[in-house]
């Protein structure tokens, strides 16, 4: 089963708004990463937050992690058309040598 | 050139027969891992490496197996391919003893189609 559940499933925005998505997890975790997928294509790496962080920044990415919540959340501010993809969260489980676990993602479509 | 690289990139094909994916990375990464993507499902890890020697299987490994041919190279065999294995599979690699956090980097995937 999967550890992440992102929400919304789908976000549809205008170019220039801010775009929030949100992923709870149900087991302690090492790190949480965030991962982008245009349509077709293989994921691409955005932001890693250890679970000692609470906020993390990459030009117009900002992730928040919540430890007491299992919850993380990442901001896209002033969106653009090219942001439009689908974002998955992802984690690393606290146990140590294991893989990555996703979440089913949350599709964002941005409209010029 | 691209660095995780995966063969090939479609490939339709009917039921019964066999099928391997391969995949080949140039980053020089320890570990290697087989998904496959479903509408609405996300990612789901089939098989995973984190060494030449080592094999694990993940959450959906029935009806798969794969190869570990050597550090750079990890393919996935379909032995008798059925409908419900069509799917986009994306092969990934990743470095722990360089981040000790297990980024992940991704092929451009393989689209799997099952007569």
């Amino acid at each position: 089963s999967q550890q992440g559940e992102e929400d919304p499933q789908a976000l549809s925005i205008q170019e220039g708004e801010n775009a929030t998505m949100n992923c709870s997890y149900k087991t302690s975790i090492n790190n949480l990463q965030w991962y982008r997928q245009n349509s077709g294509r293989g994921l691409v790496h955005l932001i890693l937050i250890r679970s000692n962080e609470r906020e993390k920044h990459s030009g117009r990415l900002r992730v928040t992690l919540d430890t007491s919540k299992k919850s993380s959340s990442l901001l896209i501010t002033a969106s653009r058309a090219a942001d439009t993809a689908s974002y998955f969260c992802a984690t690393v489980l606290n146990s140590g040598n294991t893989p990555l676990v996703f979440g089913k993602g949350t599709r964002l479509s941005v409209i010029a | 050139d691209a660095d995780v690289t995966q063969t090939p990139r479609n490939r339709i094909t009917k039921t019964g027969k066999r099928i391997m994916l391969e995949c080949s990375q140039t980053k020089g990464h320890d570990r290697m891992y087989w998904y496959r993507q479903d509408p609405g499902l996300g990612l789901r890890l089939i098989y995973y490496s984190f060494d030449v020697k080592d094999i694990n299987k993940g959450e959906i490994s029935d009806g798969y197996s794969v190869s570990r041919q050597a550090q750079a190279k990890f393919s996935l065999s379909l032995e008798s391919a059925i409908p419900n294995q069509t799917a986009l599979y994306f092969c990934a690699t990743s470095d722990l003893r360089a981040s000790g956090m297990n980024e992940q980097f991704f092929g451009p995937g393989t689209r799997l189609t099952v007569l």
